[in-house]
């Protein structure tokens, strides 16, 4: 069955620095897509960016980066220059079959100023 | 342009009665989904509006909840005989499915905060 697993319920980051937010994934479909999304304590969710099974590169969004290893089924994101406003939850999502996508249960940033 | 839209922002009513929130999608967007966020959790998948085809309804997590998304276009999510537990942000969310296409970008509408006395 489809699953999207984050394991760091939490992370601290210094401002400035680089983060990595881990997110694994399992799947049977030959061709899925990968998506990040932030939600501020506001609550709203902002898509941040997308990566296709079969791209060759991985996706970048400014100062977002997707690490995508396909044979680890590993699709991290990466925030490069940490800012203050960069504090939320990120969830990681996966498309499921053709219609659904399914999202992992999140991992709650905090940046240290 | 417009994003996706809801109301009421926020909802309190009392356990039993009936509740039903609205969303607008983004003009143009095929498939529309509603979500559930309990406190502190992630998003847990309700239904699923696509076209003019039958909704995927596996996410309901009981008779109690309904959904309809009339013309194509506004979404109504219905809950009837609230209790406690039905609590949450419900979430709107649509997109753009077209033909083939497997990127599915969801744009989030702002939520409806529900609580159930």
């Amino acid at each position: 069955a489809q699953k999207i697993t984050q394991t760091q319920p939490g992370m601290f980051v210094q401002e400035k620095e680089a983060v990595t937010l881990d997110c694994t994934y399992d799947t049977s479909d030959p061709s899925y897509g990968l998506f990040w999304y932030k939600q501020p304590s506001s609550g709203e969710m902002i898509f941040l960016i997308y990566q296709g099974s079969y791209d060759q590169q991985n996706a970048t969004e400014g100062r977002y980066s997707l690490n995508f290893q396909k044979a680890r089924k590993s699709a991290n994101l990466v925030i490069s220059a940490s800012q203050l406003g960069d504090s939320a939850m990120y969830f990681c999502a996966m498309t499921h079959g053709y219609d659904k996508v399914i999202f992992g249960p999140g991992t709650s940033l905090s940046v240290i100023p | 342009g417009a994003g996706v839209s809801q109301s009421p922002s926020n909802k309190v009513t009392e356990k039993g009665k009936d509740v039903e929130l609205r969303c607008d999608p983004i003009s143009g967007h095929t498939a529309l989904y509603w979500y559930r966020q309990s406190l502190g959790q992630g998003l847990e998948f309700l239904i699923y509006f696509q076209g003019n085809s039958a909704p995927d309804k596996s996410g309901l997590p009981s008779d109690r909840f309904s959904a309809e998304r009339t013309g194509g276009s506004v979404s109504t999510l219905t809950i009837q005989r609230t209790q406690q537990e039905d609590s949450a942000v419900y979430l709107c969310a649509s997109s753009y499915k077209g033909r083939g296409v497997l990127q599915e970008t969801q744009y989030f509408g702002p939520g409806t905060r529900l609580l159930v006395l």
